[in-house]
């Protein structure tokens, strides 16, 4: 099992590009979450899907778009960047249907820089 | 809202103890605790169900207090190993997690 992978590992983007960061997962996981990670600030998530056709928005959702079309794959659209963008992304996994009871598993993250 | 970790970082020598707060103003159902090492992916350390149970990974060992809506973590003895920051994440009724500001712990030889 390769886990969650993402793709990307580093982007480049000028303002105003959109981009897709790539999120896949081969353990069969019903949620699926998406988390940005900026000095000081920890994990925060950004969007979150609990089953293939289902997501809901974090606490900083602004500037993203998610769709889970699959189970294994749950993709991150920027659709205009912006250099408050610039972060690292972190996709991270869960057996259950929520997070509340079983482990997260995370991708080993993209970084993103927006000039 | 983001559970409120304390203190923000700690710097030990080995073989010291050391003690990691969370706290949340929402009503949880659970609390995990991961580690992060520099330049790598969170790492998933323990959960703790609704219940008060307290768990132990090693010399590393948490508590979840559901009334008061808060979690520690323990480290004791701690070894070069330990260093890394800590996040508590915390899941609600709506299931998502949320994690806090993080803990950087230094142990120093």
């Amino acid at each position: 099992n390769a886990g969650v992978t993402q793709t990307p590992k580093f982007q480049v983007l000028k303002t105003g590009q959109s981009m897709t960061l790539q999120c896949a997962q081969d353990m069969n996981h019903e949620y699926m979450s998406w988390y940005r990670q900026d000095p000081g600030m920890g994990l925060r998530l950004i969007h979150y899907s609990v089953g293939a056709g289902i997501t809901d928005q974090g606490e900083v959702p602004n500037g993203y778009n998610v769709s889970r079309s699959t189970t294994e794959d749950f993709p991150l659209r920027l659709l205009s960047a912006a250099p408050s963008q610039t972060s690292v992304y972190f996709c991270a996994s869960s057996y259950s249907r929520t997070a509340m009871n079983t482990e997260a598993f995370f991708g080993q993250g993209t970084r993103l820089t927006v000039v | 809202q983001q559970p409120v970790q304390s203190p923000q970082a700690v710097i030990l020598r080995e073989g010291e103890d050391a003690v990691i707060n969370c706290s949340s103003s929402k009503a949880l159902y659970s609390v995990h605790w991961y580690r992060q090492k520099h330049g790598e992916a969170p790492v998933f350390l323990m959960i703790l169900l609704k219940g008060g149970e307290q768990k132990g990974h090693d010399k590393i060992s948490a508590s979840f207090n559901e009334k008061k809506q808060q979690s520690s973590l323990y480290l004791t003895a701690s070894q070069l190993s330990y260093s890394g920051t800590y996040f508590c994440g915390t899941a609600d009724v709506t299931g998502k997690l949320i994690f806090g500001q993080g803990t950087t712990l230094q142990v120093k030889p």
